[in-house]
């Protein structure tokens, strides 16, 4: 079975600074997608940023890119040029990219606080 | 474009009462899926439904939940009778995809709540 590992339950940043947060996952698919998840005190999660596997480029999204390293089965988050707005939990997860069910299974997530 | 409905938002029950969640999925998305989020875990999915059949059910405790989803569009997830360990956040969320190869994002609703005393 897939596991996703969080090794980080809380982080803090200062803001306008950057901060990394890291995953690593367990997996034998060599086909899947990752995703970081943003969840704020008001419990709606949202989605940040996707990572195909069969992709070589980091995916990026405006302050937000990732460094994904197949071999290590690693995807850390950057978040670069912190703003309040940042502060919640972060959720790093994994989906099977194959046919039938395409259920996320997540890690243990990091509650990252900006500090003004 | 509405987002994933839920309700009630909060709920407090007593252990071995039953209860049920509400959720309707935005418009048109095919699969819904319900997670239990316990706190201080990342969530862990229950179900899922693609249409109004189930996809996957092998982390459901189905001595004790059980789901639904009506004509394809709203869902009802049902815990009878409840236990402590039951206290959690339940999380829906909906997506368009209906096969891992597709490239969609699952929008997850504001979650119910549930503390057993």
């Amino acid at each position: 079975a897939q596991t996703v590992t969080q090794s980080q339950p809380e982080m803090s940043v200062q803001e306008a600074e950057t901060v990394t947060l890291s995953c690593t996952y367990d997996t034998s698919e060599s086909d899947y997608y990752l995703f970081w998840y943003k969840q704020p005190p008001s419990r709606q999660m949202i989605l940040v940023i996707r990572q195909e596997a069969y992709k070589q480029q980091n995916a990026t999204e405006n302050r937000f890119s990732v460094n994904f390293q197949k071999a290590a089965k690693s995807f850390s988050l950057k978040i670069s040029d912190s703003q309040l707005g940042d502060a919640a939990m972060y959720f790093c997860a994994y989906r099977d990219r194959i046919q039938g069910a395409q259920k996320l299974v997540f890690g243990q997530g990091t509650r990252l606080t900006i500090n003004p | 474009e509405a987002g994933v409905a839920q309700s009630p938002r909060y709920k407090i029950i007593e252990k071995r009462q039953s209860v049920a969640f509400w959720c309707n999925p935005i418009s048109g998305h095919a699969t819904l899926y319900w997670y239990q989020q316990i706190l201080g875990q990342g969530p862990k999915l229950l179900i899922q439904f693609q249409n109004n059949g189930v996809v996957d059910d092998s982390q459901l405790p189905k001595d004790r939940f059980s789901a639904e989803r009506l004509k394809g569009v709203d869902s009802t997830l049902k815990i009878q009778p409840a236990k402590l360990e039951d206290s959690a956040v339940y999380l829906c969320a909906s997506s368009s995809g209906t096969s891992g190869y597709e490239t969609y994002e699952q929008y997850f609703g504001p979650g119910t709540r549930l503390t057993v005393t």
